[in-house]
């Protein structure tokens, strides 16, 4: 799946600051950021809509993401924890607004935090 | 909150043998909502095998079919006979219905594998 591009694919860090970066080519209005921790299910963290934040799950502040144009998302992490490490998976949607939706994934990005 | 629960991996089969992976789900806040199946192949990220919307109905791709059951609340995934590329993990998941700010809530996940 080319449609969907993550970087890295791989990261390891120790209390630094990182940004995680995600491009679609599908033409898609909405672009999610979701985290899988070992032995969890995918979660939501964020979700963006033309470039507008409209969901902001509960997520720790040292988490902000930014979407420079609509097919963009950027993920920056500062002071990374431990509990961080998981892999993070962009996706994007049509719309975005509708329940019923497919989502298309990236590959992921998995952070191990030292 | 919602929740899906699904079949607690890991599953071997032997290939062309039968399969049924379980998910059940609780929609505290909707009475009816949308169910998807997604599938994670080695090396790749998520993507949707199926999805079903309305209460009753059968979904159905790649030999897979599932069946969104109200009354059981389930959508459990069914194959008649996998093949060694069906080795993945599956996730059953829950759209909110409604129309506003789509979310998807997952299970965990099952990871199945087919061995010649």
């Amino acid at each position: 799946n080319t449609k969907i591009t993550q970087s890295p694919r791989y990261l390891i860090l120790g209390r630094a600051n990182k940004s995680l970066e995600c491009e679609q080519h599908l033409g898609h209005n909405a672009m999610y950021w979701y985290k899988q921790s070992a032995e969890k299910p995918p979660e939501l963290m964020f979700l963006y809509n033309l470039k507008q934040l409209i969901r902001n799950e509960t997520v720790p502040s040292r988490f902000i993401p930014e979407c420079p144009d609509s097919s963009k998302l950027l993920l920056h992490i500062s002071a990374v924890d431990p509990e961080d490490s998981a892999v993070y998976f962009c996706a994007s949607s049509q719309e975005g607004r509708l329940s019923n939706e497919r989502l298309f994934f990236g590959h992921g990005t998995k952070l191990s935090v030292l | 909150g919602d929740s899906v629960t699904q079949t607690e991996g890991p599953v071997t089969v032997s290939e062309s043998e039968s399969l049924i992976i379980n998910c059940t789900y609780s929609a505290t806040s909707i009475a009816y909502p949308n169910l998807f199946w997604y599938v994670r192949y080695p090396g790749e990220g998520l993507q949707l095998l199926l999805k079903v919307i309305t209460a009753g109905q059968k979904g159905s791709s790649r030999g897979f079919e599932a069946t969104y059951n109200k009354e059981t609340t389930s959508f459990h995934l069914q194959k008649a006979s996998v093949q060694e590329s069906d080795s993945a993990v599956y996730y059953c998941a829950l759209g909110d219905s409604g129309g506003s700010n789509a979310k998807l809530t997952f299970g965990k996940g099952t990871k199945l594998s087919v061995k010649s």
